[in-house]
């Protein structure tokens, strides 16, 4: 079965301090996608990020970047200068093993408030 | 603009009541899904649905039925076998493995 695993359960920050979120994944397969979601209080899931398995290549959005590695099976996140409007739930997810149409398998979500 | 709509925001129910909660897209999506979030936890698979007429149990169906008439609709009945209803429910759709889901807004759902 396949699974992701954020071993955070909740952190907590002071506004401008750098944040790195885990995300650890188990795959068999050799194609897959891992994805990162955020969930503010308002309740609906926001995409933020999609990586394929054959691109290893980190990525930089603003204050977001993310730094996936197959050989440790990690594809972490992290929040530089973190302020008050990153409070959320963060969900990692990956559709390895999944149908051609790419049912998820979550993390459990990583809780994260910054105070100010 | 394209999206999917789920309503209502909020429902209140009596205990022992089936209730239907609404998800409508308009991405053209094959897929969608129902997933149910309690406080503090995560996303669990409820139905998920790969084509108009077909549809397939999550981790916790028990307590929950779905239909899939049109590719654009899939709503969910929480009916009255399901113990403990009260929760926030998400819908969602995808096109394909490498897209990943949209969501809709949720429905947050309490049994009284």
């Amino acid at each position: 079965a396949q699974k992701v695993t954020q071993a955070q359960t909740e952190i907590s920050v002071v506004e401008k301090e750098d944040v790195t979120l885990d995300c650890v994944y188990e795959t068999r397969d050799t194609t897959y996608y891992l994805f990162w979601y955020k969930q503010p209080p308002s309740g609906e899931l926001v995409f933020l990020i999609r990586r394929n398995s054959f691109d290893e290549q980190n990525e930089i959005s603003g204050r977001y970047s993310w730094n996936f590695q197959k050989s440790t099976s990690s594809f972490n996140f992290t929040i530089t200068a973190s302020q008050v409007v990153d409070s959320a739930v963060y969900f990692c997810a990956s559709n390895a093993g999944g149908t051609s149409y790419g049912k998820l398998t979550f993390g459990q979500g990583t809780i994260l408030t910054v105070h100010p | 603009d394209g999206g999917i709509t789920q309503s209502p925001k909020y429902l209140f129910r009596k205990e022992g009541q089936n209730v239907t909660l609404s998800c409508e897209q308009n991405l053209n999506h094959d897929a969608m899904y129902w997933y149910r979030q309690d406080p503090g936890q995560g996303l669990r698979l409820i139905y998920y649905s790969q084509i108009v007429n077909d549809f397939q149990k999550g981790d916790i169906a028990e307590g929950y039925s779905v239909s899939r008439e049109k590719k654009e609709s899939f709503p969910l009945t929480v009916t009255s076998a399901q113990k403990n209803p009260t929760a926030f429910y998400l819908c969602a759709s995808s096109m394909g493995r490498q897209d990943g889901y949209t969501f809709g807004s949720g429905t947050r759902l309490t049994v009284v």
